[in-house]
């Protein structure tokens, strides 16, 4: 499969832990996103990276979020110390350079915060 | 700023019947318009986008979209629905800064109904 990896799929974890989720984008893709999707919601774009680079952030992505990119690979994100509201489904998504080009998502990490 | 608005949560058709998913945004320049669609627990599926040229977009699994730009819609439509087509639909639009983000309407469900 050459989509778009992210790995866990699922994570329960206390509430004051550390967690932290990998996406493999497409091979060839510079572009990488981070959305959070609530219940009931759109995906909320939280940070981007263009190769190694993180270029923006969101207003949502606290301190406690952690975003990396090394090598322009894969991606981590880490949510320290964490809290019920951080609950949700995490997106990795990747695209190719372009305006033209569509993004491709993940499967997604669904977080749930006890 | 930039946004997408879903009018309805909910669309409900019965089976072999068309369908119209609607969508209206709001964006400063030209707008790149996007159709994904979600089944339950999974990432998001792209479906179609509008960047320019012909109004009348075709994309995956016999969906189309129409792209009206007097009215700021980009309705997603389908000739004869069919009970798999049953999910969550979602319509974006691209930011216009050069990151490539995607804003999200909040989401449509649709039941088709055999």
């Amino acid at each position: 499969d050459t989509g778009v990896s992210q790995d866990p799929r699922h994570k329960i974890t206390k509430r004051g832990q550390n967690v932290t989720f990998r996406c493999d984008p497409i091979s060839e893709h510079n572009r990488l996103y981070w959305y959070r999707q609530t219940l009931g919601q759109g995906p909320e774009f939280l940070t981007y990276f263009q190769n190694e680079a993180q270029l923006e952030k969101s207003r949502l992505l606290s301190d406690r979020f952690s975003a990396e990119r090394p090598k322009g690979s894969f991606s981590t994100l880490e949510i320290q110390r964490t809290e019920q509201g951080d609950s949700a489904m995490y997106l990795c998504a990747s695209s190719p350079r372009g305006r033209n080009t569509e993004a491709f998502f993940g499967q997604g990490t669904r977080l749930t915060v006890v | 700023a930039q946004s997408v608005a879903q009018p309805e949560d909910q669309v409900n058709v019965a089976e072999g019947n068309p369908l119209t998913v609607k969508c209206t945004y709001s964006v400063s320049g030209n707008p790149y318009l996007f159709w994904y669609v979600q089944y339950p627990n999974r990432g998001l599926q792209f479906l179609l986008k509008y960047i320019t040229g012909d109004n009348l977009v075709k994309g995956s699994y016999g969906f189309e979209a129409e792209f009206n730009k007097s009215q700021t819609s980009f309705h997603l439509k389908k000739p004869s629905a069919l009970v798999s087509d049953s999910a969550l639909y979602f319509c974006a639009v691209r930011d216009s800064s050069n990151t490539g983000k995607l804003i999200f309407g909040q989401g449509t469900t649709l039941q088709v109904k055999p």
